[in-house]
């Protein structure tokens, strides 16, 4: 099945420094790659996804970019704000026609931002 | 208001004692699922439904069971809980058979004694 790694698994970045997180998954079929947010004591709420068929997706201060070839994708945070201070997911996952696809997620970047 | 409910928020429990984790969203989804979050080890997905009376294996799903009777619910049992499930449960729905936004409860908190 699919793997999907991540990492660092902590990041602590001075307020107003780019952030970035990586991540790799093994499953060539791959073609769906969502980024959660998880506050501390909340659940993950979706921040940005990318599909296969682009190579970057940008929102504001967000930004996400694909490799195929090298089956890795990163998230990309500027001007980093203290608000930002979170858990991050990676994930990955397959469309089936017809199915359910199963969404694998990677063990999760806990960002800092300090003042 | 457009949710995903779980009930109960907090449980604590001793081994072999039957519990039941209850999931409802009122979107009109699809897609419901189960996952684990433990401590380095990130969102581990349980089981997964695509529709009614349909469901499938995750990740990690010994020791759990679920239904899916109706399209707003998706219970979680454990029919004989042991430690090792101590774990922050979370159901999720989606529109888009898993590929679109996932709308997460507010999870729930197990500890089995």
């Amino acid at each position: 099945g699919e793997n999907v790694e991540q990492h660092p698994s902590t990041l602590s970045v001075q307020e107003g420094d780019s952030a970035v997180i990586k991540c790799t998954y093994s499953d060539s079929a791959s073609n769906y790659f969502p980024w959660y947010k998880q506050e501390l004591g909340k659940r993950p709420q979706l921040i940005i996804d990318i599909r296969s068929n682009v190579g970057e997706k940008k929102d504001q201060r967000i930004a996400v970019t694909l490799n195929k070839t090298a089956k890795h994708f990163s998230l990309h945070i500027t001007e980093t704000q203290p608000e930002d201070s979170a858990v991050y997911f990676c994930a990955a996952s397959i469309l089936h026609t017809g199915t359910a696809s199963k969404l694998t997620f990677g063990t999760g970047t806990r960002l800092q931002v300090t003042l | 208001e457009a949710q995903v409910t779980q009930n109960p928020r907090y449980l604590i429990t001793v081994t072999g004692k039957k519990l039941t984790v209850t999931c409802s969203q009122n979107m009109n989804h699809e897609y419901m699922s189960w996952y684990r979050q433990d401590p380095g080890l990130g969102l581990r997905q349980i089981y997964y439904s695509m529709n009614v009376e349909v469901t499938d294996k995750g990740d990690v799903p010994e020791g759990y069971k679920v239904s899916r009777k109706e399209k707003r619910n998706f219970p979680l049992i454990l029919e004989s809980p042991s430690p090792n499930q101590t774990s922050l449960y979370f159901c999720a729905s989606s529109l888009d058979r898993g590929t679109g936004e996932l709308f997460f409860g507010e999870g729930s908190r197990l500890t089995v004694l």
